[in-house]
């Protein structure tokens, strides 16, 4: 099963771009990586999801390396509401489908 | 409406006790499931229903018990609890199983005394 690896924590000054890296380096072909947050107290929220080519929308963009084993959350004007646990998760396929397993996640703190 | 509604959102109950925790969705989604969530841990999976039937179930103890009535409504039934099981449950629906993105309620928080 392919797992991720996120820092633990990162600090972004509030209205500069916020870049969470994730690394899969054991994704497989048909498997998404999806990013998800989790503002305090609140159920997760998702963000954007990607297969192979970078993916934009209003919240956030998602770059995926040639390769697919490294991925980039970027938030491009940061705000303080954008303090959250940030998850990378590669939606794991099984016999069936998929199953969306979230990993430890990033902490990131926007500061003022 | 992109909702997805818990209740109760605050629960306290003893280890004898038999509560319940309720999810609604009204965006005509066909999968719900049961996430798991400790403080300061990430969620855990804990069942799957697509439509309305149980793919999966994570191992957990047999003292969760789910329940899809019908395509909006996803209940959790709790008995003999403990302590440890203190927890924020979550509940989450898409709109087709396994694939697409998951859209979550606030969550039921949990305390077993």
């Amino acid at each position: 099963d392919a797992k991720t690896t996120q820092p633990t924590s990162m600090d972004c000054a509030e209205g500069r771009a916020a870049n969470l890296p994730c690394n899969h380096s054991t994704i497989s072909g048909n498997e998404y990586v999806y990013w998800y947050r989790q503002i305090h107290s609140q159920g997760p929220q998702y963000i954007i999801h990607g297969l192979k080519n970078n993916e934009t929308n209003e919240m956030a963009s998602l770059i995926i390396t040639e390769d697919r084993k490294s991925s980039t959350l970027i938030l491009p004007h940061a705000t303080l509401r954008d303090t959250a646990v940030y998850y990378c998760i590669v939606r794991l396929s099984y016999t069936g489908g998929f199953k969306t397993i979230f990993g430890a996640g990033t902490r990131l703190f926007v500061k003022a | 409406d992109t909702e997805v509604t818990q209740t109760p959102k605050h629960l306290v109950m003893g280890m004898t006790n038999k509560k319940s925790l309720k999810c609604e969705q009204h965006m005509g989604h066909r999968a719900m499931y049961w996430y798991k969530q400790k403080a300061k841990k990430p969620p855990e999976l804990m069942f799957v229903y697509s439509y309305e039937k149980l793919s999966i179930n994570e191992s957990v103890p047999s003292r969760f018990s789910p329940e899809c009535p019908n395509s909006s409504l996803l209940n959790l039934h709790l008995h003999a609890l403990q302590p440890e099981d203190s927890a924020l449950y979550l509940c989450a629906s898409s709109q087709a199983p396994f694939t697409g993105e998951l859209f979550f309620g606030e969550g039921s928080r949990l305390t077993v005394l």
